[in-house]
């Protein structure tokens, strides 16, 4: 089993549409929890971290549920500037940093 | 200043070359690290240097090998690859908040 999961996609949405995507993580000793977002052949890029008490950042909504070891990114009145792979990570120990298997969003006119 | 700057952006290399990948950043981070990623693939761990120590080796073939100068220049020296190393090679760094920030990568090449 992997140590940070996510739903395998791609998901494809119209414009406008809400889409949500999942991360599970298997240690939890896990520390921090952050989305990024990568575009074709450019590196990840910091979306956003995740609290446990769950943050938002305009259209973006991330949430941290320990207990279950999950964490969300809610995305709302999706753009076509949206469509990119989110990858999910995850530090333990401070210095490791885990990325998720991502998951890939084709948002369409 | 949030950059992470490496070099060079694009490398192609015969099985017997050697040659090295550049990273630096100016942020005061106190972690670098390695990135290995394949095509459609999530981002793979290499190494973590932490002030300026290997502090993390995700078993990795003795043909890369990491070097960290100093705190803000992290280099990755290739020897004797294989073309299944070919692969997009990140560096990022981390301060106290852990956010990790990358740099732009390079697209290697081994033929």
């Amino acid at each position: 089993r992997k140590e940070v999961e996510q739903d395998p996609g791609p998901f494809n949405v119209p414009e406008g549409a809400t889409v949500a995507f999942n991360c599970t993580y298997s240690n939890s000793a896990s520390q921090s929890f952050f989305w990024y977002r990568q575009d074709c052949r450019k590196e990840p890029k910091l979306l956003m971290s995740v609290y446990s008490s769950g943050n938002e950042d305009g259209r973006f909504t991330a949430q941290l549920n320990r207990a279950s070891q999950y964490i969300s990114l809610l995305i709302r009145d999706s753009k076509l500037s949206d469509s990119a792979t989110y990858l999910c990570v995850v530090s333990y120990n401070t210095d490791k940093l885990i990325f998720g298997t991502g998951t890939r969003l084709q948002v369409f006119p | 200043d949030t950059e992470v700057t490496q070099t060079p952006k694009h490398l192609v290399m015969g099985m017997t070359n050697k040659k090295s990948l550049k990273c630096e950043q100016h942020m005061g981070h106190r972690a670098m690290y390695w990135y290995k990623q394949k095509a459609k693939k999530p981002p793979e761990l290499m190494f973590v240097y932490s002030y300026e120590k290997l502090s993390i080796n995700e078993s990795v073939p003795s043909r890369f090998s990491p070097e960290c100068p100093n705190s803000s220049l992290l280099n990755l020296h290739l020897h004797a690859l294989q073309p299944e190393d070919s692969a997009l090679y990140l560096c990022a760094s981390t301060g106290a908040s852990t956010e990790a920030f990358f740099g732009q990568g390079t697209r290697l090449t081994v033929v």
